[in-house]
């Protein structure tokens, strides 16, 4: 069976600062993971998504996420913080199972931007 | 503008009423979700559909019942609603590339 753990329910940066929301996965076979964010009232939106290509994937408004598979971990960054960001993440990891994508989502971390 | 939309916005019931969610998508997507989202949980897959005429269970699908009688169109149905039904449901598809595009949601409140 495939999991998410995301590590942090709430986690405050400062404008500028340095963004790491993590995110470990476990999955019989090779994933694809995914980053949604959620903002307030909102349904979520892809951010971006590893699909065994490059390990180092890039998503929108200057985020990345480096897939290791030998730390089953697809962690969150952005090198600068922005206002814009504070809002809710999930990392959810995806297989075929039974013929249907059976997506399984983390529980979410909701970051905080500190002006 | 492509994508889904969820009517109604938001709704209050009182339990034991029947009640549908609806759900249009505009993008051709074969498969549909249904996902609920409580505080804690995450979201978790109610029920889903891979093509029309077809439907499955997901994760929560008790007290839920679906159809899928076009490509566009999944309502979800509250038979009987409780008040732990009370939550935020959001309807998504996917695309080829496995990629789930969600609506606004419906915040549901059953008293």
């Amino acid at each position: 069976a495939q999991s998410v753990t995301q590590l942090g329910s709430h986690v405050s940066v400062s404008e500028g600062a340095l963004v790491l929301l993590r995110c470990n996965y476990s999955s019989s076979v090779p994933p694809y993971l995914f980053w949604y964010v959620q903002y307030p009232n909102q349904g979520l939106q892809l951010l971006l998504k590893y699909t065994s290509a490059a390990t180092l994937v890039k998503g929108i408004n200057g985020f990345e996420a480096e897939f290791k598979k030998s730390e089953t971990s697809f962690h969150l960054t952005k090198p600068s913080a922005h206002m814009s960001d504070a809002a809710e993440y999930f990392c959810a990891v995806s297989d075929r199972a039974g013929g249907y994508q059976k997506v399984t989502f983390g529980t979410g971390t909701k970051l905080q931007v500190i002006p | 503008i492509a994508g889904i939309t969820q009517a109604p916005t938001s709704q209050i019931l009182a339990a034991g009423r029947r009640m549908t969610l609806r759900c249009t998508q505009d993008m051709r997507h074969n498969a549909m979700y249904w996902y609920r989202q409580d505080l804690g949980l995450g979201l978790r897959l109610i029920h889903y559909s891979n093509t029309a005429g077809t439907t499955g269970k997901g994760e929560v699908p008790d007290g839920y019942s679906v159809s899928r009688a076009n490509t566009d169109d999944f309502p979800l149905t509250l038979a009987s609603a409780v008040p732990s039904q009370t939550s935020v449901y959001f309807c998504a598809s996917s695309d080829s590339t496995d990629t789930q595009y969600f609506g606004p949601g419906t915040r549901l409140t059953v008293l």
